[in-house]
């Protein structure tokens, strides 16, 4: 089955600084999502981007469907972006949804 | 429209015991999905389900059951509970196809004791 591999696996950082959060997959995908768990569980869509760039405040994606590869910006960190990141893609050989492992942020005030 | 819920949030069990989370969303979605995150772990997908009376295993079905009579429901049902079942099970739903995007339910928090 198709690989999702998520890095950094930990990132801490001072708040005001800007990340890159990198989702790696094996497989030609058709669906591709950034979620956030914030602290309290709690699973929140991003973006959904398979392909492309998307801009939301702070945050954009953008995905080179053709090299396997995503990535996550985020700008000016606040401490309520604290959370693990999520990456999870689709392939249209079957209709499964697999989650990378995640990278943890970790924002300090 | 409450999107995706489930019940309960929370239980404990005792090994052996079986029980069923449910889960139920109100979008008309043809997809479901059940998910298991252990403590400081990613999600791995059980069963899913791309409609009515179809159902598939994902990553880490033994030990589960699944069942879709309806298109807002898709019950996971534990049999003989392990302490290896000890877990938040996430419930997602999603649109016809792969142009999607996924909407998850708050989770239960299952212990097995």
């Amino acid at each position: 089955g198709i690989q999702v591999e998520q890095s950094p696996p930990d990132l801490i950082l001072q708040e005001g600084a800007n990340s890159t959060l990198r989702c790696n997959f094996s497989d030609s995908v058709n669906n591709l999502q950034w979620f956030h768990q914030n602290p309290w569980g709690q699973l929140i869509n991003l973006f959904y981007i398979p392909s492309g760039t998307k801009q939301n405040g702070r945050l954009s994606a953008t995905t080179v469907a053709t090299e396997r590869y995503s990535l996550l910006y985020i700008s000016s960190s606040q401490t309520t972006d604290s959370g693990v990141y999520f990456c999870a893609v689709g392939v249209n050989r079957d209709d499964k949804i697999i989650f990378g492992k995640g990278t943890r942020l970790h924002i300090l005030p | 429209n409450a999107g995706v819920t489930q019940t309960p949030k929370f239980r404990i069990l005792k090994i052996g015991q079986s029980m069923t989370l449910q889960c139920t969303q109100d979008m008309n979605h043809n997809y479901m999905y059940w998910y298991r995150q252990d403590p400081g772990m990613g999600l791995k997908l059980i069963y899913y389900s791309v409609g009515a009376g179809i159902t598939d295993k994902g990553e880490v079905p033994n030990g589960y059951n699944v069942s879709r009579s309806t298109t807002e429901d898709f019950p996971l049902r534990l049999e003989l509970a392990a302490p290896s079942q000890t877990s938040v099970y996430f419930c997602a739903s999603k649109g016809a196809g792969l142009l999607y995007e996924q909407y998850f339910g708050p989770g239960t928090r299952l212990t097995v004791t």
